[in-house]
């Protein structure tokens, strides 16, 4: 079963200061999408970034960056310049190989706190 | 930017009980999703539909649940007789087959 883990539980950074959130996964597949959403305290689930598995560029969407592994089946998560706003609880996901009903598997998350 | 909807917010019902949550996902999406997140826990997945019916459910979408698209907008999912531990945050996603599904602000269960 396709499986995505992350290892950090909890994480913190200093205000403007860059940090990494890591992802790993389980696929056979060759082709899919990974993404990174955000779930502030108001528990809405926020799109971050997302990947798609066949290109080798890494994702960028302004302060969020993603270093994609794919043959170690990593996808960890980078946020440069740190803001408070940035403070939530964020999960690694992707949709299993070969359903195609667009499912998510999600991980487990990790909880961000970003200090003034 | 359009965005997908739920209602109520927060649900407070007695154990036993039958509730009904609703979602308005995007009107030109194809599929539509339930999700389950017990408070401190990751994201579940529970139901897709797709073509006005079920694509696929996971272990938790026993009898107890059950989805319905009643009208072009509305998805709703019910759950006939409540327990303590469906007291989660459960999230409508929808999804137009551009590999990126657009969640609702969730409606938060509790079961007493």
């Amino acid at each position: 079963a396709q499986t995505v883990t992350q290892s950090q539980p909890e994480m913190s950074v200093q205000e403007a200061e860059t940090v990494t959130l890591s992802c790993t996964y389980d696929t056979s597949e060759s082709d899919y999408y990974l993404f990174w959403y955000k779930q502030p305290p108001s528990r809405q689930m926020i799109l971050v970034i997302r990947q798609e598995a066949y290109k080798q560029q890494n994702a960028t969407e302004n302060r969020f960056s993603v270093n994609f592994q794919k043959a170690a089946k990593s996808f960890s998560l980078k946020i440069s310049d740190s803001q408070l706003g940035d403070a939530a609880m964020y999960f690694c996901a992707s949709p299993p190989g070969r359903s195609n009903t667009g499912k998510l598997i999600f991980g487990q998350g990790t909880t961000l706190q970003v200090k003034p | 930017e359009p965005e997908v909807t739920q209602t109520p917010s927060h649900q407070v019902t007695q154990m036993g009980q039958e509730v009904i949550l609703r979602c308005v996902p995007i009107s030109n999406h194809l599929y539509f999703y339930w999700y389950r997140q017990i408070l401190g826990q990751k994201v579940e997945f529970l139901v897709s539909f797709y073509n006005n019916e079920i694509s696929e459910k996971s272990e938790i979408f026993d009898d107890q649940f059950s989805v319905e698209r009643p009208d072009g907008s509305n998805f709703t999912l019910k759950i006939r007789s409540t327990k303590l531990e469906d007291s989660a945050m459960y999230f409508c996603a929808s999804y137009r087959g551009l590999n990126e599904q657009y969640f609702g602000p969730g409606t938060r269960l509790t079961v007493t």
